[in-house]
């Protein structure tokens, strides 16, 4: 199993400004990928993290607006770039461990961001 | 990026109710997932269903994998309060990223 910490848990933001989530793993994985979900909604992949290199972005979505670092095995941050009210959501950062069944994704308690 | 259709995209039924729901794509997954959400909390995976054909119980929930890998269900034996949620299948993509559906947010009323 995997566990996550990530932070912080919701914040209230100014348009204009950025904010940094942070996502801590308790043991090192290999694939670990940030999420963006309205409640109540699925989950929409914005990039994966990749350790040593940039990060993989998902259509829609790009390193200006949503740089990631990921400086190690058990630690990455998304920022959220220059918000606006569109950028409120939950952000969810997460990781999977492959073995030869699939994969489980674990995932952290999410970061509920409100802009206004 | 293949994409999962997943219906009905909401339920509210009585305690001791049944209610299935549906994951269906045109594409072939290496394997299928189900996971619950509870409100402030992230996706906690169900089960994970590998082999076309493949039937998978867990307490009141049975989890089928169709035949040719792009289609999946769960079905809710006698519903309980406790199985309130938000239920999401996700495809696997060969071992790399998850795609999920669009989610099922079931309300089971005492």
């Amino acid at each position: 199993s995997a566990v996550i910490s990530q932070k912080p848990s919701r914040d209230i933001c100014q348009r204009g400004t950025s904010l940094t989530i942070q996502c801590q793993v308790d043991s090192q994985v290999t694939m670990m990928f940030w999420y963006r979900q309205q409640p109540g909604q699925s989950l929409t992949l914005i990039a994966t993290a990749n350790q040593g290199s940039e990060a993989t972005y998902e259509s829609g979505f790009v390193i200006d607006k949503f740089p990631i670092s990921r400086p190690n095995l058990t630690f990455s941050t998304l920022t959220v770039s220059n918000m606006s009210p569109e950028d409120s959501s939950i952000y969810l950062c997460s990781v999977r461990k492959i073995n030869p069944g699939g994969g489980e994704a674990f995932f952290g308690q999410g970061t509920r961001l409100t802009v206004v | 990026t293949q994409l999962l259709e997943q219906s009905p995209q909401f339920l509210s039924i009585q305690e001791g109710e049944n209610l299935t729901v549906y994951c269906n794509s045109s594409s072939v997954f290496s394997s299928l997932q189900w996971y619950r959400q509870e409100p402030g909390e992230g996706p906690v995976l169900l089960v994970t269903v590998v082999t076309g054909g493949e039937v998978k119980k867990l307490k009141r929930l049975t989890f089928q994998f169709g035949d040719a890998r792009k289609d999946s269900s769960l079905h809710i034996t006698a519903a309980q309060p406790g199985d309130t949620g938000l239920y999401l299948c996700a495809g696997d993509e060969y071992g790399n990223k998850l795609v999920f559906g669009a989610g099922t947010i079931l309300r089971v009323k005492s």
